[in-house]
């Protein structure tokens, strides 16, 4: 089956300073991919859509210049967390649409991101 | 907002015994699908009912859809300790911007007790 990868898979940061979160489909090839977060014991919520070489498309309260997301290949999609603080601290996740099969999209297993 | 919401919000049962979530939604769909994640992990892929469907099964589980009521109900049999996770619907719908997106209900936290 289709395997998301992403990593780290646990990061502390201090306050102030960037965090880099990589998503790779490891064997096929993903024209979309789709950045989620989740608090604890609460639902995903999709935070932006990533299509292979053009820019994001965020959904409505989240700020772009401060969750920059790039796209670069077929398979690898990066989510950088700008200027990080505490608020910021939870679960990212990554999933990934197989291209040409819309309705199927893999996840991948996560990263926990705590800002000090 | 949630597209989805889920009831209960939580369960606790015996093994071996049925579990039965159920999901409500609001907007049109093109497909209705049901995710499994474990404590701190990511989430997977259990079934996918697509809007013209009414039931589905795979091996012990078993999802309905009712579109008239914007609805659908996932029942697990013969539930094992393995069992134990979070479950979420998730609707598939064309966004704002023109793409597919999966919109998450609110999750029900299941547990099994052996």
């Amino acid at each position: 089956g289709a395997v998301v990868s992403q990593h780290p898979s646990r990061v502390i940061c201090k306050s102030g300073t960037s965090v880099k979160i990589e998503c790779r489909s490891l064997d096929f090839q993903a024209t979309t991919m789709f950045w989620y977060r989740q608090f604890p014991k609460q639902s995903l919520m999709l935070m932006a859509t990533s299509n292979e070489g053009s820019k994001a498309t965020y959904e409505q309260g989240v700020e772009k210049d401060k969750f920059l997301i790039n796209h670069a290949s077929l398979t690898l999609s990066t989510l950088t967390v700008t200027s990080a603080h505490p608020e910021d601290s939870s679960f990212y996740i990554c999933s990934a649409r197989v291209t040409g099969i819309t309705d199927t999209q893999y996840f991948g297993p996560g990263t926990r991101l705590t800002v000090l | 907002s949630q597209q989805g919401e889920e009831d209960p919000q939580a369960l606790s049962i015996q093994e071996g015994e049925n579990a039965t979530m159920n999901c409500s939604y609001k907007t049109s769909i093109n497909n209705l699908q049901w995710y499994r994640q474990n404590s701190g992990r990511g989430l997977v892929h259990l079934i996918l009912i697509r809007s013209n469907e009414r039931e589905k099964h795979s091996g012990r589980l078993r999802v309905t859809l009712d579109t008239s009521k914007k609805s659908s109900s996932l029942l697990i049999t013969a539930s094992r300790a393995a069992d134990t996770a979070s479950y979420f619907c998730a609707t598939d719908l064309i966004s704002n911007f023109g793409n597919e997106k999966l919109t998450f209900g609110t999750g029900t936290r299941l547990t099994i007790i052996p």
